[in-house]
This record gives C-alpha cells, sequence and structure tokens, in this order.
C-alpha cells in the first residue's frame, strides 16, 4: 500500500526567509509525486509534480521539489517565500497500478511572518 | 477550458437528510474521481470513473454513498440519511488518460451536517 508522511503539521517562516517542507512516501515502485497547495475553503492547486527523469523539478510560483529515491523522500523547496504563500501544503504520491487515485499527506501549514 | 466545476460549494443540512452534489469535469477528461477531506487532513479517496464505469470504491464509502456518472460526463455523489461525521469537504477531480492521469480539483463542496 502507498502512503504518505508530512512530519511538519505547522512551520512559520519569515518573509523572504528560504523554505523547505518535508515529504516521505512508502510505495512499491517509482512513484509518481505530486505537491499541492491549498488556500482556504479552496480546493487544490497543482504546484509540480515527479513522474521519472530529472529528480529536480521546477514547478509554479518558484517552487521546486527533489525526487530522492534512497531517502523516500520528495520536499518541496522555495528560496524566497511571500507572504501569499501562506496556505496549506499536501505531498502526494500516486497512482498506483495504473489506478489514478492518490494518496495524500495530511498537509503541512504554512504560516508567513511579516 | 472553464477547469472542473462543482455545485454547490457548500451545503448545510440537518442529520438524516439525503444531500446530492455536482461535479463537472474538464470537457475531455475521461477519469473523475471523488475525495473527501476533513479538517486537519489530506484528502481521502472515496471512488473513481472511467467514462460512465465505476472502477473502484474506497472503503470510506459506506452504503449510504452512491455516486453516477451516467454519461462519462458530470457526476453525483449522494450521501442518504446524512450524519454528523458526513461533515467534510467533498472534493471531485478530473483527469485524462494519456496525460498519467494527472489530476485537477475542483474548489470542492462544504458539507455541514446539524
Amino acid at each position: 500500500a502507498q502512503s504518505v508522511t508530512q512530519p511538519d503539521i505547522h512551520i512559520t517562516v519569515s518573509e523572504g526567509a528560504s523554505l523547505e517542507l518535508r515529504c516521505n512516501y512508502s510505495y512499491g515502485a517509482t512513484p509518481y509525486l505530486f505537491w499541492y497547495v491549498q488556500s482556504p475553503g479552496q480546493g487544490l492547486q497543482l504546484l509540480l509534480k515527479y513522474f521519472s527523469g530529472d529528480t529536480l523539478v521546477q514547478g509554479i510560483k518558484g517552487f521546486e521539489a527533489e525526487f530522492k529515491r534512497s531517502q523516500s523522500s520528495f520536499n518541496l523547496r522555495k528560496p524566497s517565500v511571500h507572504w501569499s504563500d501562506a496556505a496549506e501544503y499536501f505531498c502526494a504520491v500516486g497512482p498506483a497500478d495504473n489506478a489514478g487515485k492518490s494518496t495524500f499527506g495530511d498537509g503541512t501549514t504554512l504560516t508567513v511572518k511579516p | 477550458d472553464t477547469g472542473v466545476s462543482q455545485n454547490p460549494r457548500h451545503k448545510i443540512t440537518k442529520r438524516g437528510q439525503n444531500v446530492t452534489f455536482r461535479c463537472d469535469p474538464i470537457s475531455e477528461h475521461n477519469r473523475l474521481y471523488w475525495y473527501r477531506q476533513t479538517l486537519g487532513q489530506g484528502p481521502e479517496f472515496l471512488t473513481y470513473f472511467q467514462n460512465e464505469a465505476q472502477l473502484e470504491k474506497s472503503r470510506l464509502l459506506s452504503d449510504r454513498f452512491s455516486a453516477e456518472r451516467p454519461k462519462g460526463s458530470f457526476s453525483t455523489l449522494e450521501i442518504q440519511r446524512t450524519e454528523q461525521g458526513d461533515s467534510a469537504m467533498y472534493l471531485c477531480a478530473s483527469s485524462l488518460k494519456g496525460q498519467r492521469y494527472e489530476q485537477y480539483f475542483g474548489p470542492g463542496t462544504r458539507l455541514t451536517v446539524t
């Protein structure tokens, strides 16, 4: 069975500081990995995805993530956080067995201090 | 491309009542997914369709829940005899075979059972 762990429930960073959100996954084969962002009361917006190839993937809004197979990790990074980045971030793995459904972590809430 | 739409956006109902939600996927997408998200957790998979066929249902989907996608376009999710534990955000997503099932999410329907 596939699973995703986001160890940090809540992270606070100052505006302009760098950010790293952690994600660890469990999956039997090469995973498809995703990071989504969710603002309060809204649906999920895809930030970036990894299917294969280059392990450093670039996404929207200046985010990037690095796939590390040896550590079963897919951490999200941003060099300089903006106040508008405050939101909840979800890591997901899928699809599995061509089923298409994704398994999500429980999310990390990002607060940005002025 | 108008994105995935969901209606209603908010629904308040009394315990024991039936409710129905609608999801309109991106027009050419052949797969449609329903997820449920409770406070402080990531989305949990409920069910998915490929065209009009319902291919998988989660064990989370009790007998009170039913989903349809009669013409392979829009989908409905009905909850009968609602319980307070059904209060959650219900998210719909769609994807297209050939795009590695990258999922696009709608804004969700927030259900409150009083």
